[in-house]
């Protein structure tokens, strides 16, 4: 069956510093992957997504990047975190329509 | 004007209650989804639907292409159902667009 996998579950990193949040995803191959956040109080958006290895969209203009080195492993990372990068992040991946989350991370930039 | 619109942002019935939440969606899609997330953030989904109507237990999910319109129901609702419901609409390549959830609270 497929799972995916998200680390750490929670995170506070103080402004300025770097951030890597992982997402692998086990039982499929060649997923679609998709990192969305959900800001304290808002709706979920979509970030990035990718359809293979080193193929990514970006939806939103932000400090924000992603890189998929393998298959089935999504990275978001930041050079240099705001403030209002706090909030709950979800990776996903999807086939044939059905969406799939992981059980988030929430980033807390203090 | 957001692409897709939930009401009501938040419900609150006695256990028991016929819940009814509605999505409106503004762009062409492929299919639509209805999500559940509980109170630590976990996001789970409920229905994909094209067309039609689908039912799972206790929740039905019907859409109107024509109309862009989606509802989701709950039938003899329960405490455990208090969630935030949401509605997302695919499109493209498999891209979701979400409207901002209906919190529901069912108070026993």
């Amino acid at each position: 069956s497929q799972t995916i996998h998200q680390w750490p579950a929670t995170l506070v990193q103080p402004v300025g510093s770097p951030l890597s949040l992982e997402c692998t995803v086990e039982g499929t191959s060649n997923p679609n992957l998709y990192w969305y956040r959900q800001a304290a109080g808002r709706g979920l958006q979509l970030l990035f997504y990718s359809v293979g290895i080193g193929q990514i969209s970006s939806e939103v203009p932000q400090n924000l990047s992603a890189s998929r080195p393998q298959d089935r492993q999504f990275i978001l990372s930041s050079k240099k975190l705001l403030l209002s990068d706090s909030g709950f992040y979800l990776c996903a991946w999807s086939t044939a329509g059905e969406q799939y989350f992981g059980p988030g991370t929430r980033l807390t930039v203090t | 004007k957001n692409e897709v619109e939930q009401s009501p942002q938040n419900l609150t019935a006695q256990e028991g209650e016929f819940i009814t939440i509605n999505c409106s969606y503004s762009v062409g899609i492929s299919a639509l989804h209805w999500l559940q997330q509980h109170p630590g953030g976990g996001i789970v989904s409920l229905f994909m639907l094209s067309s039609g109507k689908k039912k799972h237990g206790r929740l039905i999910a019907t859409i109107n292409i024509q109309e862009k319109h989606s509802s989701l129901h709950i039938t003899a609702s329960h405490p455990r159902d208090s969630a935030v419901y949401i509605c997302a609409v695919i499109q493209g390549a498999q891209k979701l667009v979400f409207g901002q959830g209906t919190r529901l609270t069912i108070n026993p």
